[in-house]
């Protein structure tokens, strides 16, 4: 079963357009993620959510959105992509333990924007 | 500059060999991880600390909160611990900051 899941896991489409990347998790954990890992490999934080509530929100432009229904699922909604958009999404999301929070990784969605 | 940095950006390695990868940062942390990125893409958590010292089989990841610094090392390195290593640390005010990430080949 995956603990983590993400879809699409390719993502291909043109500039301006408005496309969503969905995460769910199976673990039980409150906290979720969405960072980018752009095409030098760094890793940066988007988004984090607990329990359907915005906790961190990193400076990334106002067409990012996220939207949590529910505590299990984290989605992204990018409005007017743009071809520097084009990057590896990655969904996490952790479970305290060891007084910080262990993250468990999506296997990423590509996105290319062309 | 970058608040998370890691040494050696590159690494290569023969079978066998003992590897060390290094990690400092400049800002207040509650913890440190380890994570490692595979060829594919897919990312795994290695380890969680926030002091002294942790082991799980090969592997062994040290802090010096005092010095901001961070080992992970590999005893007896094999071709499947290619990867790149990441080192991440949670702040105080619950951000996560990544390092650039250490490639590393280990050829048979």
């Amino acid at each position: 079963d995956t603990a983590v899941s993400q879809t699409p896991k390719y993502l291909v489409t043109q500039m301006g357009n408005d496309k969503s990347i969905k995460c769910e998790q199976n673990l039980g954990h409150d906290t979720m993620y969405w960072y980018k890992q752009d095409s030098k490999k760094f890793l940066k934080i988007m988004f984090s959510y607990n329990n359907k509530e915005l906790i961190i929100n990193e400076t990334v432009p106002n067409r990012f959105s996220p939207k949590s229904p529910d505590k299990a699922h984290l989605n992204l909604h990018i409005n007017s992509l743009e071809l520097g958009d084009s990057a590896v999404y990655f969904c996490a999301s952790s479970q305290y333990r060891d007084r910080s929070y262990e993250q468990y990784f999506g296997p990423g969605t590509r996105l290319t924007v062309t | 500059k970058n608040e998370v940095e890691q040494s050696p950006q590159n690494l290569t390695a023969q079978e066998g060999e003992f590897i060390t990868i290094n990690c400092s940062y400049s800002v207040g942390i509650s913890a440190l991880h380890w994570l490692q990125q595979h060829p594919g893409g897919g990312i795994v958590s290695l380890f969680m600390l926030s002091s002294g010292k942790k082991k799980h089989g090969r592997l062994i990841a040290t802090i010096n909160i005092q010095e901001k610094h961070s080992s992970l090392h590999i005893t007896a390195s094999h071709p499947r611990d290619s990867a790149v290593y990441i080192c991440a640390v949670r702040t105080y005010g619950q951000n996560f900051v990544f390092g650039p990430g250490t490639r590393l080949s280990v050829l048979p």
